[in-house]
């Protein structure tokens, strides 16, 4: 069964930094491009960052381009997502997604503000 | 990053047939097709069917997909009240090296 679990989302002030990591299982990671969505209050799905199997290529919104990096650990079948300079609008649930997003983890909460 | 049309909301019987539209460009929906997520309240999107009407083990046969052209469409038939949701469709856009999803549409069923 594949599972995707994201973890590191909290409360964070306006500029301040945070770690996304989600774990996945029950499929061979690296064979899979990942990606990024997130989820503002009450709001649509916003695509923000992909990386293939290899963790190459990768590919930003322009919401985060500069701001955010996505990376990955084939061997630890793990993926991040480094968020920086964050502000009150990056405030949503951050899902992490496999490939055509296909499976879709639980979500984390991520709240900028002061 | 522009985004895939679909309608705000659609509203139906029990019983009925709904569908919903997505209209994007040649770039993604006309180039590799739409995936359909369905996000009941509280509940992380789901998929339902990808590039046209594959669908993933665990979806319903009621939930067929197709497409024409720029625009994919989704139908639900026999409506019931647990497909209340909210339904996005999403796709790869080979211009933008992106995901791009429609605003979602909000499914009441009467």
């Amino acid at each position: 069964e594949v599972q995707l679990v994201e973890s590191g989302g909290g409360l964070v002030q306006p500029g301040g930094s945070l770690r996304l990591s989600c774990e996945a299982s029950g499929f061979t990671f690296s064979s899979f491009g990942m990606n990024w969505v997130r989820q503002a209050p009450g709001k649509g799905l916003e695509w923000i960052s992909h990386i293939s199997g290899s963790g190459s290529p990768i590919f930003y919104a322009d919401s985060v381009r500069g701001r955010f990096t996505i990376s990955r650990d084939n061997a630890k079948n793990s993926l991040y997502l480094q968020m920086s300079s964050l502000r009150a609008e990056d405030t949503a649930v951050y899902y992490c997604v496999r490939g055509v997003v296909d499976y879709w983890g639980q979500g984390a909460l991520v709240n900028v503000s002061s | 990053q522009a985004g895939l049309t679909q309608p705000p909301s659609v509203s139906k019987g029990l019983r009925q047939t709904a569908t919903i539209s997505c209209t994007g460009n040649r770039d993604n929906v006309g180039n590799q097709g739409a995936a359909w997520l369905q996000q009941r309240q509280g509940h992380p999107p789901r998929l339902l069917a990808y590039r046209d009407n594959n669908r993933p083990s665990g979806s319903s046969e009621r939930f067929s997909a197709s497409r024409s052209g720029n625009t994919a469409s989704l139908t639900i038939t026999g409506l019931q009240s647990e497909d209340e949701a909210n339904y996005y469709c999403s796709a790869w856009d080979s211009n933008l090296s992106a995901w791009v999803f429609g605003g979602g549409t909000k499914l009441t069923v009467l």
